[in-house]
């Protein structure tokens, strides 16, 4: 079945300064990408997301990037700020699981005042 | 306001005590999901349900069973809790939206401590 793996576990960075998280997953079949966000006591909350036939999307300050041959995917958050503190999950699904997503183990990103 | 609520955000149980967690969603989704968050470990899929008294078994469903009589309302079953099943629970929903890959919505949690 389909894993994925999320790294670094923890991220530091000082306000303004951009982030990246980055995602490998294993199962070639996957066709779909989405990053949640989670906030101190609240479950996670999709902010963007990405489908295999595109390269790139981005959301003012958030961005995806998907390298399918390498089976890579990444978050990229510019001018962070402090409402960008939170745990970042990254995951893959595909056109036989119906809806099931596998998650990858989240980041942990702190902004530094 | 698409809303997924959890009966409590936090419960505290003893060895052995039949637990229940329920789910209700207000937003007329076909799919309801439950996980647990471990630190480092992520979200894990414990059941997952596509239809109304339908159930699937995730990753991780050893030592629960779920309930789903009404569409709305998706039930976590703990027979017997044990210390191992200390955990954040998390409940989801989705509509399928056909090719793969729907947008799930969370409840907020339930912190469950077995003592």
């Amino acid at each position: 079945g389909e894993n994925v793996e999320q790294h670094p576990s923890t991220l530091s960075v000082q306000e303004g300064d951009s982030a990246v998280i980055k995602c490998t997953y294993s199962d070639s079949a996957s066709n779909y990408f989405p990053w949640y966000k989670q906030e101190l006591g609240k479950g996670p909350q999709l902010i963007i997301d990405i489908r295999s036939n595109v390269g790139e999307k981005k959301d003012q300050r958030i961005a995806v990037t998907l390298n399918k041959t390498a089976k890579h995917f990444s978050l990229h958050i510019t001018e962070t700020q402090p409402e960008d503190s939170a745990v970042y999950f990254c995951a893959a699904s595909g056109y036989s699981s119906a809806s099931k997503i596998i998650f990858g183990s989240g980041t942990r990103l702190s902004i530094r005042p | 306001d698409v809303k997924v609520t959890q009966s409590s955000r936090y419960l505290v149980k003893r060895t052995g005590e039949k637990v229940f967690l329920e789910c209700v969603q207000d937003m007329d989704h076909e799919n309801m999901f439950w996980y647990r968050q471990d630190p480092g470990l992520g979200l894990r899929l414990i059941y997952f349900s596509y239809d109304v008294k339908m159930k699937e078994k995730g990753d991780i469903p050893e030592g629960y069973s779920v309930s789903r009589e009404k569409k709305e309302r998706f039930s976590l079953i703990l027979e017997s809790a044990s210390t191992n099943q200390t955990s954040m629970y998390l409940c989801a929903s989705s509509s399928p939206g056909g090719a793969g890959g729907d947008e799930q919505f969370f409840g907020p949690g339930t912190r469950l401590t077995v003592l």
